[in-house]
């Protein structure tokens, strides 16, 4: 799988956007961009997932440049329960025997009041 | 939504003694859960892949006779770090993949297990 570059720290004030970034230069054509992202002590959370299209759930947006080789999550309206560490995952397409999620050391977002 | 349990959520044990993590899924059957280790101020580390009904898939360094992993049902996969010592104290987290998905999919979370050997 890609390896992914994130900024290890961010800060956002809360209410506004927050916008993750995410350099993965060598993903592969048939490699999918995954966010993930965990609270303190507890396990991962699923945000959201893309190919090549922007992606919109009730969560987040995810935007893919055109060349695939960087991503940006964004978090329209941050509340303080944001605050965690996000990652960002490039992984082919989930069939058996390749499922595995091979986590970076993420951004750790923290929400200011 | 997909639901995972663990338990218990915390665990302390005296070195030499042995442990057992539970993993569930609790509203979907899970052929395959696989099973993390996070350490202090670090990143999950992915340990093994377990399969229902078969032998679990450890990661390179993964010793597996310490690390003991069985996947007996499509529901619940159980991880025994057998003699533990204080090295092993970390953060345990399962996760585990909807039988029906196919294609493309999230994999679904536990809350984790802390375990603090002393």
């Amino acid at each position: 799988d890609a390896k992914t570059t994130q900024p290890p720290s961010m800060d956002c004030a809360e209410g506004r956007a927050a916008n993750l970034p995410c350099n993965h230069s060598t993903i592969s054509g048939n490699e999918y961009v995954y966010w993930y992202r965990q609270i303190h002590s507890q396990g991962p959370q699923y945000i959201i997932h893309g190919l090549k299209n922007n992606e919109t759930n009730e969560m987040a947006s995810l935007i893919i440049t055109e060349d695939r080789k960087s991503s940006t999550l964004i978090l329209p309206h941050a509340t303080l329960r944001d605050t965690a560490v996000y990652y960002c995952i490039v992984r082919v397409a989930a069939n058996f025997g390749n499922e595995k999620l091979t986590f970076g050391t993420g951004t750790r977002l923290t929400i200011i009041p | 939504g997909a639901v995972v349990s663990q338990h218990p959520s915390w665990v302390i044990c005296k070195s030499g003694t042995s442990v057992k993590i539970e993993c569930r899924s609790l509203d979907f059957q899970a052929t395959t859960m696989f099973w993390y280790r996070q350490f202090p101020k670090q990143s999950l580390m992915l340990m093994a892949t377990s399969n229902e009904g078969s032998k679990a898939t450890y990661e390179q360094g993964v010793e597996k006779d310490k690390f003991l992993i069985n996947h007996a049902s499509l529901t619940l996969s159980t991880l025994t770090v057998t003699s533990a010592h204080p090295e092993d104290s970390s953060f345990y987290i399962c996760s585990a993949r909807d039988v029906r998905a196919s294609g493309n999919y999230e994999q679904y979370f536990g809350p984790g297990t802390r375990l603090t050997v002393t």
